[in-house]
C-alpha cells in the first residue's frame, strides 16, 4: 500500500492565484515525520518543511503554509499568490520512527505550473 | 547547514561500461546512507540502504550485482552501476541522516546517468 498519496499529478494556475497541494499519508507509528520538498527542473531536492507527529500546529513561512491534520492523515501545502518561480514538482514524504535509519517514503509528486 | 555532495553530477557512458557515483557527507558522519532512483516524471524510489562497515540492504527488485554499493567510510558511499544499459539511465539521488532522533536527513544534488 502506498504510504504517501499525492492525488494531484499536475496542477496549473495563473500567477498570483493561491494553490493547495494535497498529501495524505498512512502509518501505524505514533511517532513519525512529514516533509515537503520542491524539485525544480535541475533535479536537486529543496527542503521546505519537516513536521513531527506531535506538532499539529499549522505553519506559515512567507507565501508558504502547511496544514497538518492527524484526524484525516493529511499534510497539505498551500502557496499563496503563486509566482512563476514556484513552478516545480513538489513531493510529500513520510519517515517513521521505527524505520531503518530514517527511511523516507515519497509520494508520487505534484507537478505545479504557474502561468504568467 | 549540513551538505551532502554527489559526484559526478552528470555522466554519459556507452552501454556495457560501469559507472561509479560517489555520495559524501561533508560536515557530518553518516553510518547509513540511502540511494534512490528517479525516472523521468516519476517519484523517488528507494534502491538500497548503505551501511558503513557492513553489506548494503537492497529493496525488492533491485539487483545487487547490478548496483554495487560500498560504504567505505563514515562520510562516503559509492554506487557502481555495472555493465550499464540504456534502461539504467535515470536520476540517482543519495541521502544521509544526520540526527536520527530529529529525523534530519539531507539529500545530495543527484547524478543524471545517460547510457547510450
Amino acid at each position: 500500500a502506498q504510504k504517501v498519496t499525492q492525488a494531484q499529478t499536475e496542477i496549473s494556475v495563473v500567477e498570483k492565484e493561491d494553490v493547495t497541494l494535497d498529501c495524505v499519508y498512512e502509518t501505524r507509528d505514533t511517532t513519525y515525520y512529514l516533509f515537503w520538498y520542491k524539485q525544480p527542473p535541475s533535479g536537486e531536492l529543496v527542503f521546505l518543511i519537516r513536521r513531527n507527529s506531535f506538532d499539529e500546529q499549522n505553519e506559515i513561512s512567507g507565501r508558504y503554509s502547511w496544514n497538518f491534520q492527524k484526524s484525516t492523515s493529511s499534510f497539505n501545502f498551500t502557496i499563496t499568490a503563486s509566482q512563476v518561480v514556484d513552478s516545480a514538482v513538489y513531493f510529500c514524504a513520510l519517515s517513521e520512527e521505527g524505520s531503518t535509519g530514517n527511511q523516507f517514503y515519497f509520494g508520487t509528486g505534484t507537478s505545479l505550473t504557474v502561468i504568467p | 547547514g549540513a551538505v551532502v555532495s554527489q559526484h559526478p553530477s552528470r555522466v554519459i557512458c556507452k552501454s556495457g561500461t560501469s559507472v561509479k557515483i560517489e555520495c559524501r557527507s561533508l560536515d557530518f558522519q553518516a553510518t547509513t546512507m540511502f540511494w534512490y532512483r528517479q525516472f523521468p516524471k516519476q517519484s523517488l524510489m528507494l534502491m538500497a540502504t548503505s551501511n558503513e562497515g557492513s553489506k548494503a540492504t537492497y529493496e525488492q527488485g533491485v539487483e545487487k550485482d547490478k548496483f554495487l554499493i560500498n560504504h567505505a567510510s563514515l562520510t562516503l558511499s559509492t554506487l557502481t552501476v555495472t555493465s550499464a544499459h540504456p534502461e539504467d539511465s535515470s536520476f540517482y539521488i543519495c541521502s544521509a541522516p544526520r540526527d536520527y532522533r530529529a529525523n534530519e536527513q539531507f539529500f545530495g544534488p543527484g547524478t543524471r546517468l545517460t547510457v547510450l
